[in-house]
């Protein structure tokens, strides 16, 4: 139990263009999903927290209209990077988080290298 | 604010043998959990142990256990009969028992020789 799905794993974009990223729980209903962002051989970088239904909140130094997240359902939250460029190539990676579950443990999806060339 | 320290970039271990991974971190809360997770080269984020504060009793799983001291707010991680599968990166997480945001070390890369 408790699986996060994201696509696409791995996309290839242009200068410019916006990517949309989706993350999924599978077979539970995620209160709360988290995107992160991860550059090679680093730790992972919080970059929002997003509630079913409402606005998403944003850490510190991340652009929220660069980075559009919407959480429709309880089951997918959508990070779209818009206007892509070359610096914002990484690795992102979302989890969720069940209120029924002890322990404020988070669920990872398998993480999406997004390339912008 | 809240931090977590992993002091070790990178160890390696013989397979089969015992290795012992730190972490510290430093919060003013009493109410926390602390989690381990390792990363392998899929990227995909894999729970090891999880230890909730309020429990003197060490975490164990299987080959994995900790060494959870409150007072000095350390939280090691020891693999024992390592394995080559064992190989990755392994981060060290905090989180408040009031908030949902995890806090994560700077990670260690271990490498299980054969």
């Amino acid at each position: 139990g408790a699986v996060v799905s994201q696509h696409p794993s791995w996309v290839i974009c242009k200068s410019g263009t916006s990517v949309k990223i989706e993350c999924r729980s599978l077979d539970f209903q995620a209160t709360t999903m988290f995107w992160y962002r991860q550059f090679p051989k680093q730790s992972l970088m919080l970059m929002a927290t997003s509630n079913e239904g409402s606005k998403a909140t944003y850490e510190q130094g991340v652009e929220k209209d660069k980075f559009l997240i919407n959480h429709a359902s309880l089951t997918l939250s959508t990070l779209t990077v818009t206007s892509a460029h070359p610096e914002d190539s990484s690795f992102y990676i979302c989890s969720a988080k069940t209120g029924t579950v002890s322990y404020n443990e988070q669920f990872f999806g398998p993480g999406t290298r997004l390339t912008v060339l | 604010a809240q931090t977590v320290t992993q002091s070790q970039p990178e160890m390696s271990v013989q397979e089969a043998e015992t290795v012992t991974l730190s972490c510290t971190y430093d919060t003013s809360e009493n109410n926390y959990y602390l989690f381990w997770y390792k990363q392998p080269p899929s990227r995909q984020m894999i729970l090891v142990i999880r230890q909730e504060a309020y429990k003197q009793q060490n975490a164990t799983e299987n080959r994995f256990s900790v060494n959870f001291q409150k007072a000095a707010k350390s939280f090691s991680l020891k693999i024992s009969d390592s394995q080559l599968g064992d190989t990755a990166m392994y981060f060290c997480a905090f989180i408040n028992s009031g908030t949902y945001k995890y806090i994560f070390g700077t990670g260690t890369r271990l490498k299980v020789l054969a």
